[in-house]
């Protein structure tokens, strides 16, 4: 199971962060992702980090987007910096399994059940 | 990176066959098998049916099949259900090493 913690409200030009807390589910060997959906809008992929660290990120956002994992807690974060209305959304962690060979890391098999962020003075 | 092209909206009566496309390019859906498709309900979180092209998970039901052909994947299913209206939404891993999704396509359920 996967559950994002964090803030509701940020305020325009702060720093948004959240937390994906993995339970049932060891943290290592995997793929993590973060994904948001604007309200009404499609679905759009922010990035991801493997438990060793390695991360990749959306290149649309990647100026503003860190993500980290602590192995320890089990769990992984997103923070966004310089956040503007634009960047309101629902935010969901995501679980990301192999394809069939084991080896490649594929698709979202696992999603937790999102957490609304809303960016506001 | 632009997002996958999907056609807004599909309708279908109840025991219909109805397909959404989902159009890439050659440095996503043409590159590699990693296609995959969600379907999402209202307030829910998006549930995955079909990856690596034509696989169904575990509990998805047969009525749902996938294909691809060049830079184009495509979603069917078939004896369509009250229950299969929701918002579908195809993705697929790309030569960059990230992910990018479409824009999703609505089913509706006549």
């Amino acid at each position: 199971q996967l559950q994002e913690s964090g803030p509701g409200l940020v305020r325009p030009s702060e720093t948004l962060s959240l937390t994906c807390t993995v339970s049932g589910d060891s943290i290592n060997s995997y793929y993590w992702s973060w994904i948001r959906q604007s309200p009404g809008r499609g679905l759009e992929w922010i990035g991801y980090i493997y438990f060793t660290g390695t991360t990749n990120y959306n290149p649309s956002l990647k100026s503003r987007v860190t993500i980290s994992v602590d192995t320890s807690k089990n769990h992984f974060s997103l923070r966004l910096t310089s956040v503007t209305a634009a960047d309101t959304a629902v935010y969901y962690c995501a679980k990301i399994s192999y394809d069939s060979s084991g080896y490649y890391p594929s698709y979202f098999y696992r999603w937790g059940q999102g957490t609304l962020v809303t960016v506001s003075s | 990176q632009s997002a996958l092209t999907q056609s807004a909206s599909v309708s279908g009566s109840p025991g219909q066959s109805i397909t959404i496309s989902c159009t890439g390019s050659s440095s996503d859906i043409d590159a590699y098998k990693y296609v995959s498709w969600y379907q999402q309900s209202p307030g829910q979180a998006p549930k995955v049916i079909i990856y690596d092209v034509n696989k169904r998970p575990s509990g998805v039901s047969t009525r749902f099949s996938g294909s691809k052909s060049g830079n184009t994947a495509s979603l069917t299913i078939s004896g369509l259900q009250a229950e299969d209206e929701a918002d579908y939404y195809c993705s697929s891993y790309t030569v960059a090493n990230t992910w990018i999704f479409g824009g999703g396509t609505k089913v509706t359920v006549l």
